[in-house]
């Protein structure tokens, strides 16, 4: 069984400041994969960034990047230089196994405030 | 590329009448998945579809909830009778199936906009 668990039902930061959403999982699987996904105020989620498992290597996408820990099943989302735009609900969520399915945390609410 | 259609976006109904969810998932996508989201929550999984197969209907409560993705193409998820807890946006999504990861985009989803349902 899969499990993710999003401590920080809300948070703020200012525009143009760094912060970090965190995110801890479980799994029995030995091969999965990690995302965030980004709910905007009344649109469709969308993904913001996606890590393999068996990869060490932090995945990056522009101003977003992740600290993956494994051993801890820590993966916790950075968001450097917040933009208004970046104002929405962020999902961790895991993808074990052969089978696609992704389990889903409660999800932070991020407001950046101008 | 056209993105997950969903319809209706905004449903309202009295408890006990019927409602239907219509979703169209992004061409050449063989996974199909129905999510049901609580307000201030996460998606959580109703069922999923490889093809015409449903391969994962164990969230979905089959007393009241039916689901058919005929051709295994278009989706339907009914809802008879309608209760008050049933009052969510119930969320659709596809993805790449198995075998068929392009350009490493294993397991990542892509979601409609949500079909908002309110119980009176």
């Amino acid at each position: 069984a899969q499990t993710v668990t999003q401590s920080q039902p809300e948070m703020s930061v200012q525009e143009a400041e760094t912060v970090t959403l965190s995110c801890t999982y479980d799994t029995s699987e030995s091969n999965y994969y990690l995302f965030w996904y980004k709910q905007p105020p009344s649109r469709q989620m969308i993904l913001v960034i996606r890590q393999e498992a068996y990869k060490q290597q932090n995945a990056t996408e522009n101003r977003f990047s992740v600290n993956f820990q494994k051993a801890a099943k820590s993966f916790s989302l950075k968001i450097s230089d917040s933009q208004l735009g970046d104002t929405a609900m962020y999902f961790c969520s895991n993808s074990g196994g052969s089978n696609y399915k992704l389990t889903f945390g409660k999800g932070t609410l991020l407001t950046v405030n101008p | 590329e056209a993105g997950v259609v969903q319809s209706p976006r905004y449903k309202i109904i009295e408890k006990k009448q019927p409602v239907a969810f219509w979703c169209n998932p992004i061409s050449g996508h063989n996974t199909l998945y129905w999510y049901l989201q609580n307000l201030g929550q996460g998606p959580e999984l109703l069922i999923r579809y490889e093809n015409e197969e449903a391969v994962d209907d164990s969230q979905l409560p089959k007393d009241r909830f039916s689901a058919e993705r005929l051709k295994g193409v278009d989706s339907t998820l009914k809802i008879q009778p309608a209760e008050l807890g049933d009052s969510a946006v119930y969320l659709c999504a596809s993805s790449l199936g198995a075998g068929q990861d392009l350009g490493g985009r294993t397991g990542e989803l892509f979601f409609g906009e949500g079909s908002r349902l309110t119980v009176l």
